[in-house]
């Protein structure tokens, strides 16, 4: 199998506060994992990829100061964001890389953010 | 132009039919190409993969890859109404593990 999960699975928080959101690959090693954000009615964006005992990638526009990233393990990374506002809730999604066959990528169940 | 462009639909299908859903891309470079599903407030999930021109079939599902076209489809036949989701395209460029998705379909499976 390859299970990936993601902590908590909602959240609501008071404005300018931080939120932790953890991924884990429950079955496999994940070297690599990627955080996207999606917004009502919309496609998944790719905000940055995670590997392992290194900096995250982060896409041109994701502020990494604001989204802190840390993959501090082979089957966990986590997702902070800082100074929370409305205009942050959405839906976060993980996917975790397997890393063998094709290379396929295993979303987790997603962390619907709603800043109030 | 997008780098992925999905037909947002909602197509609508009668029950038992075959659905076909279709994708182009503009990355010439890329070399894998899946099909996730989606369903509404949920993440999205495998269909299938496909990496060599031509078709590839997996159960209901055949998956339909033409490079020089730059295009790619998913058919589902005998389709049910628990097919009724958003389906999502997405490429992978040979140098990157990151997928590009499109906005995807809808699909609406009519019972």
């Amino acid at each position: 199998g390859a299970v990936v999960s993601q902590h908590p699975s909602w959240v609501i928080c008071k404005s300018g506060t931080s939120v932790k959101i953890e991924c884990r690959s429950l079955d496999f090693q994940a070297t690599t994992m990627f955080w996207y954000r999606q917004f009502p009615k919309q496609s998944l964006m790719l905000m940055a990829t995670s590997n392992e005992g290194s900096k995250a990638t982060y896409e041109q526009g994701v502020e990494k100061d604001k989204f802190l990233i840390n993959h501090a393990s082979l089957t966990l990374s986590t997702l902070t964001v800082t100074s929370a506002h409305p205009e942050d809730s959405s839906f976060y999604i993980c996917s975790a890389y397997k890393g063998e066959g094709v290379d396929t990528q295993y979303f987790g169940p997603g962390t619907r953010l709603t800043v109030l | 132009q997008k780098e992925v462009e999905q037909n947002s639909g909602p197509l609508s299908v009668p029950e038992g039919a075959i659905a076909s859903l279709n994708c182009t891309y503009s990355d010439r470079g890329s070399q894998s190409f899946f099909w996730y599903r989606q369903y509404s407030g949920k993440s999205p999930e495998l269909i299938m993969f496909i990496y060599s021109n031509g078709d590839k079939e997996d159960g209901r599902f055949t998956a339909q890859l033409n490079k020089a076209s730059q295009y790619v489809s998913l058919l589902i036949r005998d389709s049910q109404p628990s097919d009724s989701a958003t389906y999502l395209c997405a490429p992978k460029g040979d140098s990157s593990y990151k997928l590009i998705f499109g906005s995807g379909t809808r699909l609406l499976v009519r019972p």
